[in-house]
């Protein structure tokens, strides 16, 4: 049974139109994560919420923004996606935010701009 | 700050071969260090963990990995390749703070 669940599988948005993914847990964790992994590349680290609070990494655009209205769901704003902006978005929870907690992963959001 | 090396990006083995991919780290103190595999169009599975103790772990599908200190890697090892292996690799590295940092990867190709 999926545990961490992103919708869409596959989204396609045109230039500059705002687009939302979405990713809902039933694992009652309270930490989720937003990861984007360009092809070839690492994920990287965009933000996370630990419970209500978010964290924003320092070099993440402030074209990307996240909402968590409550603990089962966290969704990915891009307000104007441009082609950079194509690529995989990865959602994870973990239970806590200590060094040590595995994180659990989606299958993931493929992410076109045309 | 910490990184996450992985120096081959593509490796092709034999089905049945053994492998081995190799991650180095950089860490002032023991980090919390993680394989994980990614099949094509997929999310991250994590395949193990490296906490504390035995340095040698065990992981899911057959894998297992061991700690060094000295040389400050992570490889990940398999005795024998199964067709199924064939996906891309990462290894990563959590410290204190709540950032899991990845590497490159390594992309495995399985021939017959």
């Amino acid at each position: 049974d999926a545990m961490v669940i992103q919708n869409p599988r596959y989204q396609v948005t045109q230039f500059g139109k705002p687009v939302t993914l979405s990713c809902s847990q039933t694992l009652n964790h309270n930490v989720m994560y937003w990861y984007q992994q360009k092809s070839s590349q690492a994920p990287k680290l965009l933000f996370h919420y630990y419970d209500k609070d978010f964290n924003n990494e320092a070099d993440t655009p402030d074209n990307f923004q996240s909402r968590r209205p409550n603990t089962s769901f966290c969704f990915l704003d891009i307000r104007s996606p441009g082609l950079g902006d194509a690529a995989m978005y990865l959602c994870a929870t973990s239970r806590d935010i200590t060094a040590n907690e595995k994180l659990f992963f989606g299958s993931g959001t493929q992410l076109s701009v045309l | 700050a910490q990184s996450v090396t992985q120096p081959d990006i593509h490796i092709t083995v034999s089905e049945g071969a053994s492998l081995e991919l190799r991650c180095n780290y950089s860490y002032g103190a023991t980090p919390y260090l993680f394989w994980y595999v990614q099949s094509p169009g997929q999310g991250l599975q994590l395949l193990l963990k490296y906490f504390s103790g035995d340095t040698l772990v065990q992981g899911i599908k057959g894998f297992e990995a061991e700690f060094k200190r000295s040389q400050s890697s992570f490889n990940l090892r398999k005795p024998s390749v199964h067709w199924s292996d064939a996906a891309e690799y990462f290894c990563a590295v959590k410290t204190g703070a709540n950032n899991l940092f990845f590497g490159t990867g390594t992309r495995l190709t399985v021939i017959p």
